[in-house]
């Protein structure tokens, strides 16, 4: 069946680089029409999307963190890597990724979520 | 950028209805997606393309999409239903996610 999960650093200082990778197993990254996103939110917040890759390599991002985000797949590892350079305090939260097909607009399965904490 | 609105919190009697809303330009024109998120677990899909739902998903969900309102409408309430609502489209290659609803039932 369709699995996704999230794993990486707990903890991480601020101004470092923060890389997290979503192994996804059940599909193939290589099948056509499906792409996998990032999705983060912080504790008690609301959810708030991050990036995107889709079958076919294209990348999406949030306007107001393209800068710092970066969005990437080995597709013979089965994995989604995300990087997120400079971070704050204000970026501890539980990062999740999730699937969606490429001419849909809805995530159908989502990981388990791991939280990470930037602080010094 | 595009937003989506939604009221902070839904307060619902057992066996009764809550309706949530969620408020964006022009987003009947897009597709809503609903998605429920019960305390330390991750979001699960309750309704896509506005109005359907994915298997597994009870029928007292149902939902609704026009104009600049998307709807969330559980009938029936249970107290297993009480967690927080998360509305959801595209717009210009972007997801956007609403501002969350914490639906109580008293």
């Amino acid at each position: 069946q369709v699995a996704l999960k999230e794993s990486g650093p707990v903890l991480v200082k601020p101004t470092e680089t923060l890389t997290l990778t979503c192994a996804v197993s059940g599909f193939s990254l290589n099948n056509a029409g499906l792409g996998v996103s990032w999705i983060r939110q912080p504790p008690g917040k609301a959810l708030q999307w991050l990036a995107h890759i889709s079958s076919n390599d294209e990348r999406f991002h949030s306007t107001s963190l393209k800068s710092r985000v970066t969005i990437s797949k080995d597709t013979s590892k089965s994995q989604v890597v995300l990087t997120m350079t400079n971070m704050d305090p204000v970026d501890t939260a539980t990062y999740y990724c999730a699937r969606k097909g490429d001419s849909a607009a809805w995530y159908g399965y989502w990981g388990q979520g791991t939280l990470v904490t930037v602080s010094s | 950028s595009y937003e989506l609105t939604q009221p902070p919190s839904v307060s619902v009697s057992p066996g009764q209805t809550a309706s949530i809303t969620c408020s964006g330009d022009r987003l009947g024109d897009k597709y809503a997606s609903w998605y429920q998120q019960k305390a330390g677990q991750s979001p699960l899909l309750v309704i896509y393309q506005g109005y359907k739902r994915p298997s597994g998903i009870p029928e007292r969900f149902s939902g609704s999409n026009s104009g600049n309102t998307a709807t969330l409408t559980i009938r029936g309430t249970q107290a297993m239903d009480e967690a927080d609502y998360y509305c959801q489209t595209w717009d210009s290659n972007t997801a956007v996610f609403g501002t969350g609803t914490k639906v109580t039932v008293l």
